[in-house]
């Protein structure tokens, strides 16, 4: 089993609609949560990076954290064409022998069309 | 403010060859980081240098090593070119606070390699 599992998708939808992507986890040491978007040839982009708990907004993106689930979700308001990408979630452990290492989900490749 | 560089861009090499790849850090960050990206995959951890040293490793072979420089750059060497190694090489740079490295890795547009 993967540490980190993620929907590849695809994903597709009409421009405004509002879009979920989703990442669940196993690793409990896992404290620092992040998402990362990546244009087709780039290097990923980070859009959201959450301690605890709980949500996090940042202009349409809001990201949400339950640790109690292992679940971590980005959601993504009045979805505009610019939007399509590949949206990564990563996790990173505070302290110990694995600090420093992002472990990534596998990707959800996500279209907007007008 | 110049972001993360890498070079080249794109590499088409051989099995059994040798590769560099090289990596300039964010101003100001003193750690990279190395990641493995295959196509459709989410990127894999190789690893981390800091203070010119590795400090921590993912599951990949001693093909794989690297070197931090004074300034902060990196290289990553791949030996004896599996074409399995046919990826995009990611490099990210972070500014580590005291033990705990929960500071932002950025990641540089990547080098393709690829391996006939």
């Amino acid at each position: 089993q993967k540490e980190v599992e993620q929907d590849p998708g695809p994903l597709s939808v009409p421009e405004g609609a509002i879009v979920s992507l989703n990442c669940t986890y196993s690793n409990s040491a896992f404290q620092y949560f992040m998402w990362y978007r990546q244009y087709s040839r780039k290097g990923p982009e980070l859009l959201m990076y959450t301690y605890s708990s709980g949500n996090k907004e940042d202009g349409r993106f809001t990201a949400q954290v339950d640790k109690s689930s292992k679940y971590i979700s980005l959601f993504i308001r009045d979805s505009q064409p610019s939007d399509s990408a590949t949206y990564l979630c990563a996790m990173i452990n505070a302290g110990g022998t694995s600090y420093g290492k992002l472990t990534f989900g596998q990707g959800t490749i996500l279209t907007v069309h007008p | 403010d110049a972001g993360v560089t890498q070079s080249p861009t794109h590499l088409i090499k051989t099995r059994g060859q040798q590769v560099t790849l090289r990596c300039s850090p964010k101003s100001g960050h003193d750690t990279v980081s190395w990641y493995q990206q295959a196509l459709g995959q989410g990127p894999q951890f190789i690893f981390q240098y800091y203070e010119e040293e590795e400090r921590q490793r993912g599951n990949f072979p001693d093909r794989f090593s690297g070197h931090q420089f004074p300034n902060y750059s990196s290289e990553l060497n791949v030996n004896a070119l599996l074409l399995g190694d046919s990826a995009l090489y990611l490099c990210a740079s972070s500014l580590v606070a005291g033990w705990e490295s929960t500071d932002t890795q950025y990641f540089g547009p990547g080098t393709r390699l690829t391996v006939l």
